[in-house]
């Protein structure tokens, strides 16, 4: 089947720095990636959509400046949180869509990050 | 907008016994449903969708899930548990006609038990 990475699988950084998430398609060209936040016990929140080789489209709420994403090629988007505090800590969950028209999105296992 | 609802965030049973995982969704326009499995430790996976035609759809593992639009609703269920069905199971809806985004529910953390 369809396989998703993610890199890395957790991470800790100090409040003021910047992380980046990276998103992978292994086996397939993704025209469409997405973005997921998902808080303990909480659903999974999409924070952005992104097309290849165009700006990502962010939910509302979602601060653009903060969390960059980049979708560089068909196999590859990354998350950059930018300047990150502690409320930021959470689970980032990416997801790929081949664009085949038949509305399955495959799922990266996830980014634990946490901002001390 | 649409909302998902999973009323149970935890169904333990016992092994072999059936199980029901509930689902209602709130929607403006028509909607396409899926159920998401999460084993320990990693990514979602597709476990059965609904986009249309018949309203019952079935899983290669047994699951099952009826589109009941009178009801809003999409439980899963399965007549026969084993303890590898332990997981985390979401529910999400996305419009028809609109982008492919999805909305999730919060999740039903089955477990199974000897």
């Amino acid at each position: 089947g369809a396989v998703v990475s993610q890199h890395p699988s957790w991470v800790i950084c100090k409040s003021g720095t910047s992380v980046k998430i990276e998103c992978r398609s292994l086996d397939f060209q993704a025209t469409t990636m997405f973005w997921y936040r998902q808080f303990p016990k909480q659903s999974l929140m999409l924070m952005a959509t992104s097309n290849e080789g165009s700006k990502a489209t962010y939910e509302q709420g979602v601060e653009k400046d903060k969390f960059l994403i980049n979708h560089a090629s068909l196999t590859l988007s990354t998350l950059t949180v930018t300047s990150a505090h502690p409320e930021d800590s959470s689970f980032y969950i990416c997801s790929a869509e081949p664009g085949t028209g038949a509305l399955e999105q495959y799922f990266g296992p996830g980014t634990r990050l946490t901002v001390t | 907008a649409q909302s998902v609802t999973q009323l149970d965030s935890q169904v333990p049973v016992f092994e072999e016994a059936p199980v029901e995982l509930r689902c209602n969704y709130s929607s403006s326009v028509s909607v396409y449903l899926f159920w998401y499995v999460q084993y320990p430790n990693q990514g979602l996976q597709l476990l059965l969708k609904y986009l249309s035609g018949s309203t019952l759809v079935e899983s290669i593992n047994g699951f099952e899930a009826e589109f009941n639009k009178s009801q809003t609703s999409f439980h899963l269920r399965k007549p026969s548990v084993h303890i590898s069905d332990t997981a985390e199971y979401f529910c999400a809806v996305s419009s028809q006609g609109g982008s492919e985004k999805l909305v999730f529910g919060k999740g039903t953390k089955l477990t199974v038990n000897p």
